[in-house]
């Protein structure tokens, strides 16, 4: 079994400023990693997703994301935001066997002031 | 990219009485979709794998009685929350897996609320 762990639920951020969003798992077997946004009583929209190859995954929107695989870390960033990143984030993993089973954390709400 | 509905978005029913939740794939066409449950300020939790054609596998502690799935098409997936209570109050997330891009894509959600 997996589980996502989001360690901030809230992070406030000045327009501009850069941000990261930090996600840890644990897994006993190979997973995917994804990272969806959330907009107020909307759907969630993915962001990017790491399947294999390079460890530096870039998404929509100018945000990207690193997998440590020793550090089962998989931290999203972005070097600058703006009024329209305010949202909720969520960190997602499945595992490799084809179920697409995701396993999601609680989420983390960004929310960028002006 | 694709798109997936939802209808209806919002629905407030009476306790003891039965909701039907569907799920559209707009533009693709989706062997599986998922449904979710999301409750306020927590993450979602995966309810239930529907396939097209055969019966929905369940989670763990999911009522199949209670949230009863049908996956009659390649592009319509429908979950009737049977015999409603408060309880059942949350907010009811679908998503569909588009093969062609190994992705899922999600439903903008259902906000139910039971009296």
């Amino acid at each position: 079994a997996q589980s996502v762990t989001q360690l901030d639920s809230q992070v406030p951020v000045f327009e501009e400023a850069p941000v990261e969003l930090r996600c840890n798992y644990s897994s006993s077997v190979s997973v995917y990693l994804f990272w969806y946004v959330q907009y107020p009583n909307q759907g969630l929209q993915l962001l990017l997703k790491y399947l294999s190859g390079s460890t530096l995954v870039k998404g929509i929107n100018g945000f990207e994301a690193e997998f440590n695989k020793s550090q089962t870390s998989f931290h999203l960033r972005k070097p600058s935001v703006h009024i329209s990143d305010t949202a909720e984030y969520f960190c997602a993993v499945s595992d490799r066997s084809g179920s697409e089973k995701l396993v999601f954390g609680k989420g983390t709400k960004l929310t960028v002031n002006p | 990219g694709a798109v997936v509905s939802q209808h209806p978005s919002r629905v407030i029913c009476k306790s003891g009485t039965s909701v039907k939740i569907e799920c559209r794939s707009l533009d693709f066409q989706a062997t599986t979709m998922f449904w979710y449950r999301q409750f306020p300020k927590q993450s979602l939790m995966l309810m239930a794998t529907s396939n097209e054609g055969s019966k929905a596998t369940y989670e763990q502690g999911v009522e199949k009685d209670k949230f009863l799935i049908n996956h009659a098409s390649l592009t319509l997936s429908t979950l009737t929350v049977t015999s409603a209570h408060p309880e059942d109050s949350s907010f009811y997330i679908c998503s569909a897996r588009d093969s062609s891009t190994d992705t899922q894509y999600f439903g903008p959600g259902t906000r139910l609320t039971v009296l």
